[in-house]
């Protein structure tokens, strides 16, 4: 049972390259979020969505797309990456919103150049 | 706004000792808290959760207090073990604009020494 997946595991762009994280999740969760985390900062909301087709913003979604074509995918798109976009980024789903826990991916490490 | 804080950035503690992990937040309509453990380069995984309705919970020798009218909730390890070193976030979710809206703490880095 392999949770939730992300790919890739790191990746290198250089400023104003797009590029397209992937989440894919095997529990078949209705909800899916994007999280970064930063040094000091722990982790923020970029996007989430609330089932198939759906997608909302979170605390920090400027610079970022998603989308939700298939209930078990959650893609975060950086369409122009700048450098305060490095980061690692974790997808997360839940069953449930309310009292259910986040189970979360490996992340992904990505540097803007 | 940081609604979700944790202050202590670090702390060390002795194998066997108790580690208690602090961790304060501000909106009242938060009504479920969970702690997560992260280890470098994997993701964060699920501890222990507390809903609002209840002040204790305890999984082992996991157990979270929450303290309502502090707004502080915290989480015991007792006793502490090597391998139970790693960055501790807490997160609150509650009703944000007809949806729930998960949020976290900045972390915790646990040290436990042999």
């Amino acid at each position: 049972n392999a949770g939730v997946t992300q790919t890739p595991k790191f990746r290198v762009l250089k400023t104003g390259q797009s590029m397209t994280l992937l989440c894919a999740q095997d529990m078949n969760h209705e909800y899916m979020y994007w999280y970064r985390q930063d040094p000091g900062m722990g982790l923020r909301l970029i996007h989430y969505s609330v089932g198939e087709g759906t997608t909302a913003k979170g605390e920090v979604p400027d610079g970022y797309n998603v989308s939700r074509l298939k209930k078990q995918n959650f893609l975060l798109g950086l369409e122009s990456a700048a450098p305060s976009q490095t980061s690692v980024y974790f997808c997360a789903s839940s069953r449930l919103q309310g009292t259910y826990p986040l189970h979360f991916g490996d992340g992904t490490r990505l540097s803007i150049l | 706004d940081q609604q979700v804080k944790q202050n202590s950035p670090s702390l060390s503690v002795q194998e066997g000792r108790i580690s208690i992990l602090n961790c304060d937040y501000t909106n009242s309509m938060f009504d479920y808290f969970l702690w997560y453990k992260k280890y470098p380069a994997e993701g964060p995984t699920f501890l222990i959760s507390i809903s609002s309705i209840k002040d204790k919970n305890e999984d082992g020798r996991f157990t979270v207090f929450l303290n309502k009218s502090a707004k502080h909730l915290s989480l015991h390890i007792v006793p502490s073990q090597p391998g139970d070193s790693a960055v501790y976030f807490c997160a609150a979710s509650g009703p944000t604009s007809g949806t729930y809206k998960y949020i976290f703490g900045t972390g915790t880095r646990l040290k436990v020494l042999a």
